[in-house]
């Protein structure tokens, strides 16, 4: 079983609507973050959670929210989607003390 | 701020030639460097990591060597097979620092 799960791994939305991705790990890290990636941009963080009562904004957190309900969830939400929302977001983890990242398949997000 | 300079290609090479990939970076102190490579469909995964001057990592065959007075981590490999055929991000990370900054990510096509 995959240690970093996301769903759902594919969505189109119509803009307007409200969307939330959802992001779990069975690899008992306290650190969790979401990444969009696009093409010629790279992968951008929209926002950070190191520990479950800790959240930060990334360099991209305008338009979403998130929500780390556990030490093993971590979500973020779209509250009224938009065209230029379109991308592929991942989910990542890491362990305090350790460089290392590891990302979830990705979730390909169109907004219509 | 921090920023990673990479092509974001596509490297398009026959089986078996050497390939480089490019990568420079702009950072205070000493920050850890990183390649990670993303498979079609999959997320990012980490491949080689350097954490000091002149340090070289190396794993599947790929090498990249620190070079602080060059601002450097390319990344090398003596001859390329089909399976290596996907999206290689070089990135950095501050000292005692998690939050990782990726460069935009060169795709490599590797030909029969």
């Amino acid at each position: 079983d995959a240690d970093v799960t996301q769903t759902p791994r594919n969505r189109i939305t119509k803009t307007g609507k409200r969307i939330m991705l959802e992001c779990s790990q069975t690899k008992g890290h306290d650190r969790m973050y979401w990444y969009r990636q696009d093409p010629g941009l790279g992968l951008r963080l929209i926002y950070y959670s190191f520990d479950v009562k800790d959240i930060n904004k990334g360099e991209i957190s305008d338009g979403y929210s998130v929500s780390r309900q556990a030490q093993a969830k971590f979500s973020l939400s779209l509250e009224s989607a938009i065209p230029n929302q379109t991308a592929l977001y991942f989910c990542a983890t890491s362990e305090a003390g350790r460089d290392e990242q590891y990302f979830g398949p990705g979730t390909r997000l169109t907004v219509t | 701020g921090d920023s990673v300079t990479q092509m974001e290609g596509p490297v398009t090479l026959s089986e078996e030639a050497f390939l480089t990939i490019n990568c420079t970076y702009t950072a205070t102190g000493y920050p850890s460097l990183f390649w990670y490579v993303q498979y079609p469909g999959e997320g990012l995964q980490l491949l080689l990591k350097a954490t000091k001057a002149d340090d070289k990592g190396s794993n599947k065959g790929f090498e990249a060597t620190y070079r602080k007075e060059t601002t450097s981590f390319h990344l090398e490999k003596g001859s390329v097979q089909v399976s290596d055929s996907a999206v290689y991000f070089c990135a950095l990370q501050p000292g005692g620092y998690q939050k990782v900054t990726f460069g935009i990510g060169t795709k490599l096509q590797v030909i029969p």
